[in-house]
């Protein structure tokens, strides 16, 4: 059974720093792995979506990596900012498109 | 223009009671889904439905039941409403489900259930 662990839990920084979120699975036989954001009371956003041949992909000030032998994935967020407060997810997906969610890393970056 | 879109937004009732909730994409995607956010804001998938076909049912109790009227719309029946049945609930569409690859899934905005 599929199992998706993200560390930190929580992760407060102040404005400017470059920080990293982890995101570990247990099952590689993955298609694809899938970062969100989640706003407080709002739906998920998809941030970057990594097939399982690729081993990274990057969308402005933020680049996701994707190692599937270990099981890895680390989302990189350059330069944060206050708007980037946010609950960061990740989820894996395999058989029949299913997504398998961590439990989320909540963001708080202070200006 | 809203590409997936749930109604109610927020819920109230009390145990007992049956409700619905309806989701609809504007996507032309072939595949729907039901995700629950439970109180510790942890994402499970409940259902998944490809051209109107149910793929997946991950053990959910058999008062939830999916209605698939045509490959745009998704509802979700439940009857004899719990206190731990309270969550979010969040609809999703995705081009395809088949095998040999993933597909993008793009989220609603969460139906609030709250039973009193």
């Amino acid at each position: 059974k599929q199992e998706v662990t993200q560390i930190p839990a929580a992760l407060s920084v102040p404005e400017g720093e470059n920080l990293v979120l982890n995101c570990s699975f247990t099952d590689s036989a993955i298609y694809n792995l899938q970062w969100f954001r989640q706003d407080p009371g709002k739906g998920l956003t998809s941030l970057l979506l990594i097939q399982s041949s690729q081993r990274e992909q990057t969308s402005g000030r933020l680049n996701a990596s994707l190692d599937k032998s270990s099981g890895r994935s680390t989302l990189y967020i350059a330069a944060s900012q206050p708007g980037d407060s946010a609950t960061y997810l990740c989820a894996v997906v395999g058989y029949g498109n299913k997504l398998v969610f961590g439990a989320g890393t909540i963001l708080r970056v202070k200006s | 223009d809203t590409a997936v879109s749930q109604t109610p937004k927020y819920l109230v009732t009390q145990m007992g009671n049956d409700k619905s909730i309806k989701c609809e994409q504007n996507l032309g995607h072939d595949t729907m889904y039901w995700y629950k956010q439970d109180s510790k804001k942890f994402l499970k998938i409940m259902f998944s439905y490809n051209n109107k076909e149910l793929i997946i049912n991950e053990t959910v109790p058999n008062r939830f039941s999916p209605k698939s009227p045509d490959k745009a719309h998704l509802n979700l029946h439940i009857n004899s409403l719990e206190l731990g049945d309270s969550a979010v609930y969040f609809c999703a569409s995705s081009q395809s489900w088949g095998t040999g690859r993933s597909w993008e899934q793009y989220f609603g905005p969460g139906t609030r259930l709250t039973v009193t």
